[in-house]
């Protein structure tokens, strides 16, 4: 049961461009949610999280938005990099935050000179 | 900011064996790790969740005798994979809970493990 998906595997956009990276969830006891950024053979590297009091937080290029009702959130890179190339997972937690966190499956972002 | 070190960064054994990885918080104090494990193409898994001097909580399907977790101490986690199978070959991740940053969660380097 993935509670947490990502349904694009892969995104690729150009250089300058927005990069918009989706997320669904279906636990309502998720609350908190985050992005991390992982290359091959590492660990993931946070980004940007938010909380569900929030429907947007923002930092430099990343703008992450939360729709509640729709149990959707998405990460918006502007603007976009070829060092942005990564495979972007999206993570929530349970109401409390110092909780498991449930990982997406992932979206392999490819950006483009 | 804090850091986790995560060792070794990769290793091959012999099936039968035993592996040890460790994961150390080096600046902060960790009462909590977590140990993921992730499969190639696949999401993070999380495996189980260690505080310190306690008992681990396994995920479901994960095996506690196969996944030994020690949390000895508040900088310290080891995950031992003994009896090691091909099919343990994977990429094992652990993340420490602290409250320095505010995402709340640090991820060590990762470890890749094949068994052969």
């Amino acid at each position: 049961d993935q509670q947490v998906k990502q349904n694009s595997p892969s995104l690729s956009v150009q250089e300058g461009r927005i990069s918009i990276l989706n997320c669904d969830y279906t636990n309502s006891m998720f609350d908190y949610f985050l992005w991390y950024k992982k290359y091959p053979a590492e660990g993931p590297t946070f980004l940007i999280s938010i909380s569900s009091i929030k429907d947007k937080n923002e930092d430099g290029r990343f703008t992450v938005f939360l729709n509640k009702s729709a149990k959707h959130l998405s990460l918006h890179i502007v603007p976009s990099q070829p060092g942005d190339s990564a495979v972007y997972f999206c993570a929530a937690s349970p109401r409390g935050g110092g909780n498991k966190l449930t990982f997406g499956t992932g979206t392999q972002l490819k950006v483009e000179l | 900011g804090a850091v986790v070190s995560q060792h070794p960064s990769w290793v091959i054994c012999k099936s039968g064996t035993s592996v040890k990885i460790e994961c150390r918080s080096l600046d902060f104090q960790a009462t909590t790790m977590f140990w993921y494990r992730q499969f190639p193409k696949q999401s993070l898994m999380l495996m189980a969740t260690s505080n310190e001097g306690s008992k681990a909580t396994y995920e479901q399907g994960v095996e506690k005798d196969k996944f030994l977790i020690n949390h000895a101490s508040l900088t310290l986690s080891t995950l031992t994979v003994t009896s090691a199978h091909p099919e343990d070959s994977s990429f094992y991740i652990c993340s420490a809970r602290n409250r320095i940053q505010g995402n709340g969660y640090t991820f060590g380097s990762g470890t890749r493990l094949t068994v052969v």
